[in-house]
Order: C-alpha cells, then sequence, then structure tokens
C-alpha cells in the first residue's frame, strides 16, 4: 500500500481556518485520497476523499497538489468539536485492495478556546 | 437512525479466557470489516465479509475468528487472548467494497486480565 506522511500534531485557535497536510510521494493513478477523523473515545468517520480535483462537502474541503503527490485536508473555521486524530489513507479503487482503508498513524488536531 | 452498533462498549476478560464482540447495524450494507486499535495506534484492519465471502488479512493471527451469521450480525472471536489483544475493536460497514465510505460503530475496548 502507497504511504503517507502527515505531522505527528497541529494546533488551532477556535474560529481560524486549519490546513492539514498529507504527503503521498507514491501515489498510483487510481489512488483516491480519503481522509477520516476520530473523536476522542469514538470510531474514525468519514470527511471526504478525491482523486484529482479539489473538493468541498460541509465538513471540509480537500486540495490536491497537480502532480497529486500532496493534499490539504482545509477545515475552514476550527471548532472545539473539530480536535481529533486526522488520518489521510490512500485507498485503491477495488481489485485485490477491495477499498481497503490502511490507516497511518495521523495528525492530532487541538483546537484552542 | 440507521447505524453501526457494538456491544458491549466495555469488556474485561481474562488471559485465556474466550471471548466474543458484537457488531449490528441497520444500514443493510453488504460489507462488514473488523478493525484493531491498539492504545495511541492507528486501526489496523483485521478482516472483512462481502456478503457470506469471509476475507482475512496475510498478518491477522489465527487467534482471531469472525461470523456472520446474517446481514447484520458480525461477530469477532478470540479464542485465546493474550495481554497483547488488549485493544480498541472497531466495526465498519459499507454498501460494497469499493464505495467510497466506511461507517464505523463506537468501538468495544477490550482489556485482557
Amino acid at each position: 500500500d502507497a504511504k503517507t506522511t502527515q505531522p505527528n500534531s497541529m494546533e488551532s485557535n477556535e474560529e481560524e481556518p486549519v490546513h492539514l497536510p498529507c504527503n503521498h510521494s507514491t501515489i498510483s493513478g487510481t489512488d483516491y485520497i480519503h481522509w477520516y477523523r476520530q473523536l476522542p473515545s469514538q470510531g474514525p468517520e468519514y470527511v471526504i476523499h478525491g482523486l484529482t480535483s479539489n473538493v468541498n462537502n460541509r465538513m471540509a474541503s480537500l486540495a490536491i497538489a497537480e502532480d497529486r503527490k500532496s493534499s490539504t485536508l482545509i477545515l475552514h473555521r476550527a471548532t472545539l468539536r473539530d480536535a481529533a486524530v486526522y488520518y489521510c489513507i490512500l485507498r485503491g479503487a477495488g481489485g485485490t485492495s477491495y477499498g481497503k482503508l490502511t490507516f497511518g498513524q495521523g495528525t492530532i488536531l487541538t483546537v484552542h478556546p | 437512525d440507521a447505524m453501526v452498533i457494538q456491544n458491549p462498549r466495555y469488556q474485561v476478560t481474562q488471559f485465556g479466557k474466550p471471548v466474543t464482540l458484537s457488531c449490528s447495524q441497520t444500514l443493510n450494507h453488504n460489507v462488514m470489516y473488523w478493525y484493531q486499535q491498539k492504545s495511541s495506534q492507528a486501526p489496523k484492519l483485521l478482516f472483512h465479509y462481502y456478503d457470506k465471502d469471509f476475507n482475512n488479512e496475510a498478518d491477522t493471527p489465527d487467534n482471531f475468528q469472525s461470523r456472520r451469521p446474517n446481514t447484520s450480525f458480525c461477530f469477532l472471536d478470540i479464542r485465546s487472548p493474550g495481554l497483547g489483544d488488549a485493544a480498541m475493536y472497531l466495526c465498519a460497514t459499507s454498501p460494497r467494497t469499493d464505495y467510497y465510505e466506511q461507517y464505523f460503530g463506537p468501538g468495544t475496548r477490550l482489556t485482557v486480565t
């Protein structure tokens, strides 16, 4: 499985934007970039995914570099409820990988009031 | 609300005493996954079911088994728990293996004494 590299931790202030980076230099052409987050004492939660183009949804935006070797998850206005571990995951489109999620270590996001 | 339910949330077992964790879903999804998450680590896939077809990860210990008697329920059996099996066990579902999202339950935290 292609690997991702994320900073161990990041901090933000409430109501400020947060940019969470992810490097995936060995990404293959069929790998989708997925982001999940895990709040304390809960299971992971899907945030967003993309292939080549930038994506927006109600939770976040995903900016994907033109060469696809890196991406950035953007939380437009952080709240205390956004404090979580954020995982950037490369996910195959199917076949033998059956779309499995291989979690890396993730980024611990701390949000200050 | 449709959801993924895991019972119990906390389970204590003795070293070597078999234990079963359960997962149920009201989403009517075909795929069910079991992940193991040890303290301060990322979730790791143990196995998954596509309908009745069982798929084991290559590095999942033989000590771990699973049953899926019907679409709604899936069980994780640990035949002889060791201290190293203490972890959070997460169940997830998806309509199919190439669907973009996996839906996670809250997890069962297993303690081995």
